[in-house]
C-alpha cells in the first residue's frame, strides 16, 4: 500500500481480556518496527523484525505481549490479559532494510484504552 | 541505549516567528532524526543528519548537529500555525543500527 496501515484505529477492551493489534507495511520493507507511545510521553520501542524474524525483543515489557510477523509483511502485536497500564498508543514502522540511517514511516497507530 | 533529551518540552510563539528545539544525547551516535507528530498519532520523518554532517537544511527547516557538545537543534523559520506539533529526536548508535530511541519531545504551538 502507499503507507504503513494500522488496524484498529480505536480499541476499548476490558481488563483480562486479550488484544491483537495488526500492521500492514510499505510493500517492500524488510524492516518493522512497534513502539508504544504512553500519554503525553515519548516512543517505547518494543520490538523489531527483520522479515520474518525478530532479532530485537527486548522492549517487550511482559510475557503477556507477543508479536509476529508472516510473508514478510504483517505483523500482529498481541497482548494477553490486559491491564490498565497497557492503555496507550501502540504505533508500528517499518523502513525499507532496518541497516541504519534510514528514515522509519509510521502507521496512525492504534489507539488502545483497557477499562 | 541512549535517549535522546529535547528542550524545551513546551515552546509557544506566534506566527511568523522561528523555532528553535534542542536534543541532548550522552554517547556517540550513528545518526540522529527529526520527526513530527500531529495529535499523538503518526510520525513523521523530518529530517537525518549524520555523525560527519554539521548542518541539514530542508524547505524552512534546518538542523544542526554539535557531536562535542553531544547535541543536535532543529530550527523551523517563518512559523505557521500548521507547524504547531510535537517534535522528537531519535537516536540511532552503537552497534544496533536499526533502533531509533526517541526522546519525549517538544510540544510546539503557533499562534495566529
Amino acid at each position: 500500500g502507499a503507507g504503513v496501515s494500522q488496524s484498529p484505529s480505536n480499541k476499548v477492551t476490558e481488563k483480562g481480556k486479550d488484544v491483537e493489534l495488526r500492521c500492514d507495511p510499505i510493500s517492500g520493507h524488510t524492516a518493522l518496527y512497534w513502539y508504544r507511545q504512553s500519554l503525553g510521553q515519548g516512543l517505547e520501542f518494543l520490538i523489531y523484525f527483520q522479515g520474518n524474524s525478530a532479532p530485537d525483543k527486548s522492549g517487550l515489557p511482559s510475557d503477556r505481549f507477543s508479536a509476529e510477523r508472516t510473508g514478510g509483511s504483517v505483523s500482529t502485536l498481541t497482548i494477553q490479559r490486559t491491564q490498565q497500564e497497557d492503555s496507550a498508543v501502540y504505533l508500528c514502522a517499518s523502513s525499507l532494510a532496518g541497516t541504519g540511517g534510514e528514515k522509519l514511516f509510521f502507521g496512525s497507530g492504534t489507539q488502545l484504552s483497557v477499562l | 541505549s541512549q535517549q535522546g533529551e529535547e528542550d524545551p518540552q513546551a515552546l509557544s510563539i506566534q506566527e511568523g516567528e522561528n523555532a528553535t528545539m534542542n536534543c541532548s544525547y550522552k554517547t556517540s551516535i550513528n545518526n540522529l532524526q527529526w520527526y513530527r507528530q500531529n495529535s499523538g498519532r503518526g510520525l513523521v520523518h523530518l529530517i537525518l543528519i549524520r555523525s560527519n554532517e554539521r548542518e541539514k537544511h530542508s524547505g524552512r527547516l534546518r538542523v544542526t548537529l554539535d557531536t562535542s557538545k553531544k547535541s543536535s537543534s532543529l530550527l523551523i523559520t517563518a512559523s505557521r500555525a500548521a507547524d504547531t506539533a510535537s517534535y522528537f529526536c531519535a537516536i540511532n548508535s552503537g552497534g544496533s543500527n536499526y533502533k531509533l530511541t526517541f526522546g519525549k519531545g517538544t510540544l510546539l504551538t503557533v499562534n495566529p
